[in-house]
């Protein structure tokens, strides 16, 4: 079965806290990828990161880290100094390619940053 | 570059009735999937159009289906409405044969009464 799993369901921080995000997956297929999508009020999912299967190197992108760990079956999005304009849904997303290519969403998880 | 665009932005419809929703994909993509999001829950898969067929189908009844035509656009139908059919639509579009990611539309939102 595939499965993901989004443990927190809302997140509060202050303006310039780090906050990490966290995303646990199942899944048998040996080839996949790994997806963060954010949904602002407005309800369109902006694609933030993709990673596939064969590659657990971290990413940095501005403000914006991922750790991918297949060990451990995680693929957590972390933010450093958040900013009001962070506040959203985020989404982690898992589409597996060897059984006729599920495409699974986690629940999301609600970040709030105050000011 | 036009991202992708979904029609009507809103709709209201009541029980039993049927709906049509559009979507066009971003320029250049041939794959369109369908999504439905539940207030509070993230995006559920319907189904996946490749070169005019259903390429592979989430969980969801007869009652949804769809078409996509030669110019890649999409069609979402769903008949005999129920009050739970009451959610927002994502279209979301890709190449397949370049693997790329997928980009999503604004969606519709569907209200049934």
């Amino acid at each position: 079965a595939q499965k993901v799993t989004q443990a927190q369901t809302e997140i509060s921080v202050v303006e310039k806290e780090d906050v990490t995000l966290d995303c646990v997956y199942e899944t048998r297929d040996t080839t996949y990828y790994l997806f963060w999508y954010k949904q602002p009020p407005s309800g369109e999912l902006v694609f933030l990161i993709r990673r596939n299967s064969f590659d657990e190197q971290n990413e940095i992108s501005g403000r914006y880290s991922w750790n991918f760990q297949k060990s451990t079956s995680s693929f957590n999005f972390t933010i450093t100094a958040s900013q009001v304009v962070d506040s959203a849904v985020y989404f982690c997303f898992l589409e597996g390619y060897n059984q006729g290519g599920k495409l699974i969403f986690g629940q999301g998880t609600e970040l709030s940053v105050k000011p | 570059d036009a991202g992708v665009t979904q029609s009507p932005t809103h709709l209201i419809k009541t029980r039993g009735q049927q709906v049509t929703l559009r979507c066009s994909p971003k320029s250049g993509h041939d794959t369109v999937s369908w999504y439905q999001q539940a207030l509070g829950q993230g995006p559920q898969f319907i189904f996946q159009y490749y070169e005019e067929e259903e390429r592979q189908r989430g969980n969801f009844p007869d009652r949804f289906s769809g078409h996509q035509f030669p110019n890649y656009s999409s069609e979402l139908n769903v008949n005999a409405l129920l009050l739970g059919d009451s959610a927002l639509y994502l279209c979301a579009s890709r190449s397949l044969r370049e693997q790329e990611t997928q980009y999503f539309g604004p969606g519709t939102r569907l209200l049934v009464l």
